[in-house]
């Protein structure tokens, strides 16, 4: 089983801040099968990014990924008010098992 | 634009089973993989399984023994069914699309969610 711990678990910035969360996995995993989601409460998770750092369609560009290693980082560049929610990390990677898990979410939170 | 509808009872008696469906619109069942999703009240995201239109399935170990996923062409819908539930099933249920491109994937478009309670 591929194990995601996403960091910080809360994170308080304000408008026009950079973010940067952190998903690191375990043991391994190739960067083709990481995704990262924007979920506001109430709604379901929106795909943000696929393949650690392809923006999904409609996704501005001040959301961004990469990976190095194990390690795994979605950068929002500067931060709009509608952007204060909690993004969850996902694999895919084929023949594990499970075949899909997810971070336990971070918290992006007004400061 | 795709859009995805679950529906089913949003209350289920411990032992009993759960079912749910998930209305596809704007798009075609026979398309793509589907999977369920769910979140339990004020948790995190958890996979339960997913299908394609041929028939194959593909479950989270842990639920594999009380799980059945399928597709439904003529309805153009999916359908999930979750045998002896108790209080630990109690989530949000999403039905969700799968992406692939050049290899990479996602869950490109969800459901709302509908909440299911294991109460008597």
């Amino acid at each position: 089983e591929i194990v995601l711990t996403q960091s910080p678990g809360t994170l308080s910035l304000s408008p026009g801040e950079r973010a940067t969360l952190s998903c690191r996995a375990s043991p391994g995993l190739s960067s083709n099968y990481l995704a990262w989601y924007q979920q506001k409460v109430g709604q379901p998770p929106r795909l943000l990014l696929y393949g650690a750092s392809n923006r999904a369609t409609g996704i501005p560009d001040r959301f961004s990924g990469s990976a190095s290693g194990t390690d795994f980082i979605l950068t929002i560049s500067r931060l709009e008010p509608e952007d204060f929610a909690v993004y969850y990390c996902q694999q895919q990677q084929y023949g594990t098992s499970p075949l899909y898990t997810f971070g336990q979410g971070t918290k992006l939170e007004i400061k | 634009q795709v859009q995805l509808q679950e529906s089913g009872p949003g209350l289920v008696k411990p032992s009993e089973t759960l079912s749910l469906t998930c209305a596809v619109f704007g798009g075609s069942i026979s398309s793509n993989w589907w999977s369920w999703v769910r979140q339990s009240p004020g948790k995190g995201l958890e996979w339960i399984g997913e299908a394609y239109h041929s028939g194959a399935t593909n479950y989270d170990p842990s639920l594999k023994s009380r799980v059945t996923i399928s597709v439904d062409k003529s309805k153009n819908q999916l359908s999930l069914r979750l045998t002896s539930v108790t209080a630990a099933d109690t989530a949000v249920y999403y039905c969700a699309r799968h992406i692939a491109i050049r290899g990479m994937r996602g869950f490109d478009y969800w459901g709302q969610g509908t909440l299911v309670t294991a109460s008597s």
